[in-house]
C-alpha cells in the first residue's frame, strides 16, 4: 500500500545551520505531497506542498521539490532558527477520492541557540 | 491559531467510562475528520464527515463513535476504552472533502490517557 517514510529523528542542528530532512514515499500514480509541521502543544499546520512532479513547494524559508524519478520530496532550509523547533511530517493525498493523507512518523527538530 | 478547537485539551479515563472529545470550527468549512496520534506510530485517519455525512471509517473500533451535528461541530464519543487507545486525538476541517488543493486545518488535539 501507500507509505511514506522519514529519517528517523531526532535531529538537533544549531542556529544558521542548514537543514534537510529526508522523504520519501511509494505509492501508484502521482499523489499531492505534503510538509505539516507541528510546534510543541499544538496541532499540525501545513507548511508547504506540491501537487505534480517538479513542483516545488516553499514557505517561511522551508522548500522542498517533488522529484518523480526518486519519489521523493525532501524538506530543506539554508538557516534554521530555535523558533524552528518542532516535528516535520511528510505526507502524501491522492487528488480526488478518499481524503485519506498517509503521514510519515515525523521529525523531531531542535534548534539550539 | 488555527481556526479549529477542541476540548478538553487533556482527559484521563477509565476503562468502564463514557467519556466525549469534541471538535469546532470557525472557517466555514464543510468536511472535518478525526485523527489518531500514537508514539512512534504515524498519524492514522480515523473518521470523515463531508456536509455532515460520514464518508470514510478506517477500520476503527465500535467503542469509538463519531458524531457530526453540523458542518461546524464534530464529536467522539469514546466507551469502554483500552489503554492502549491513550494518544493524541486530532480533529481537522477542509472546505469539503475531495480535491487535491484541499488544505486540512488541524486543531490543538486532545491527550488521552486511558487507566
Amino acid at each position: 500500500g501507500d507509505s511514506v517514510t522519514q529519517m528517523e529523528g531526532p535531529v538537533t542542528l544549531s542556529e544558521e545551520a542548514f537543514l534537510t530532512i529526508n522523504c520519501t514515499y511509494t505509492a501508484t500514480g502521482y499523489p499531492s505531497l505534503f510538509w505539516y509541521v507541528q510546534y510543541p502543544g499544538e496541532g499540525l499546520q501545513l507548511l508547504l506542498k506540491a501537487t505534480k512532479a517538479d513542483d516545488k513547494g516553499s514557505n517561511k524559508g522551508f522548500e522542498a521539490t517533488y522529484r518523480k524519478e526518486t519519489t521523493s520530496f525532501h524538506l530543506e532550509k539554508g538557516s534554521v532558527q530555535v523558533s524552528d523547533s518542532a516535528v516535520y511530517f511528510c505526507a502524501l493525498k491522492w487528488q480526488g477520492g478518499s481524503e485519506k493523507l498517509v503521514f510519515g512518523k515525523g521529525t523531531k527538530l531542535t534548534v539550539n541557540p | 491559531e488555527t481556526g479549529v478547537t477542541q476540548t478538553p485539551r487533556h482527559l484521563v479515563m477509565g476503562m468502564t467510562n463514557k467519556k466525549s472529545l469534541k471538535c469546532e470550527q470557525h472557517l466555514g468549512h464543510n468536511a472535518m475528520y478525526w485523527y489518531k496520534q500514537s508514539a512512534k506510530k504515524p498519524l492514522e485517519l480515523m473518521f470523515v464527515y463531508n456536509f455532515k455525512e460520514q464518508t470514510e471509517n478506517n477500520s476503527v473500533p465500535s467503542r469509538f463513535s463519531p458524531e457530526c451535528p453540523n458542518s461546524s461541530h464534530l464529536f467522539l464519543h469514546l466507551h469502554t476504552l483500552q489503554p492502549e487507545d491513550s494518544a493524541l486525538y486530532l480533529c481537522a476541517s477542509s472546505q469539503e472533502a475531495g480535491g487535491a488543493y484541499n488544505e486540512q486545518f488541524f486543531g490543538p488535539g486532545t491527550r488521552l490517557t486511558v487507566l
